[in-house]
């Protein structure tokens, strides 16, 4: 079975601080995407990764996936009190469209 | 244009009461998903719907999960016999497929379900 686990599950920071969000399996993946849900939405997709080593940047938020296509983050630059909302990471299942998403990480940063 | 919708927002039940959920997802979007979100957590897979292929319902929790499909527009998922444990927010999402098993999945607000 394919299971993502997202570390830390919760972070409170102070505005202007940097951070580190992690998404890790034993398992291979073909893709992972990284998504952000505000309270009373549906997640929105922010990245998805497909190369081993691949490293995104969308604006202050730079994602890695890792050489054997296992694990994940997510490294935010100077917080916002807007970046505050649950991370979620997600990857399709040996070869289908079928996701599985991680456990969240729920960040709030303060003002 | 218009994103995915939901209906209703909020919906609350008696346990052993049946309930039915809807979803609007992207007009053209071949691809559908429902999710379970329980309260702090990440989203559980329940069934996934592509064009006219069989739909994958690996992800239903009991018998008393099923959903339907029309054509590739409304999808509606219903719950038989509600239990307290059902209580979540249910998520449908659609997409088009872009690439091999990539693609971008647009969500809907979500139902929040409470069971009494």
């Amino acid at each position: 079975t394919q299971l993502l686990e997202q570390s830390p599950q919760f972070l409170s920071i102070q505005e202007g601080e940097n951070l580190t969000v992690y998404c890790n399996s034993s398992s291979v993946f073909s893709s992972l995407q990284w998504y952000r849900q505000e309270p009373g939405e549906g997640p929105v997709l922010l990245v998805t990764v497909v190369t081993g080593g691949e490293v995104k940047k969308l604006k202050r938020l730079t994602f890695q996936f890792g050489d054997a296509r296992k694990d994940s983050s997510l490294h935010i630059t100077a917080a916002q009190p807007g970046d505050t909302g649950l991370y979620l990471c997600a990857g399709p299942t040996s070869g289908t469209y079928k996701y599985i998403f991680g456990t969240g990480t729920r960040l709030k940063v303060l003002a | 244009g218009a994103g995915v919708s939901q209906s209703p927002s909020n919906k609350v039940t008696e346990k052993g009461k049946d309930v039915e959920l809807r979803c609007d997802p992207i007009s053209g979007h071949t691809a559908l998903y429902w999710y379970r979100q329980r309260l702090g957590q990440g989203l559980e897979f329940l069934i996934y719907f592509q064009g006219n292929s069989a739909p994958d319902k690996s992800g239903l929790p009991s018998d008393r999960f099923s959903a339907e499909r029309t054509g590739e527009s409304v999808s509606t998922l219903t719950i038989q016999r509600t239990q307290q444990e059902d209580s979540a927010v249910y998520l449908c999402a659609s997409s088009s497929i872009s690439g091999p098993f990539t693609d971008t999945q647009y969500f809907g607000p979500g139902t929040r379900l409470t069971v009494l």
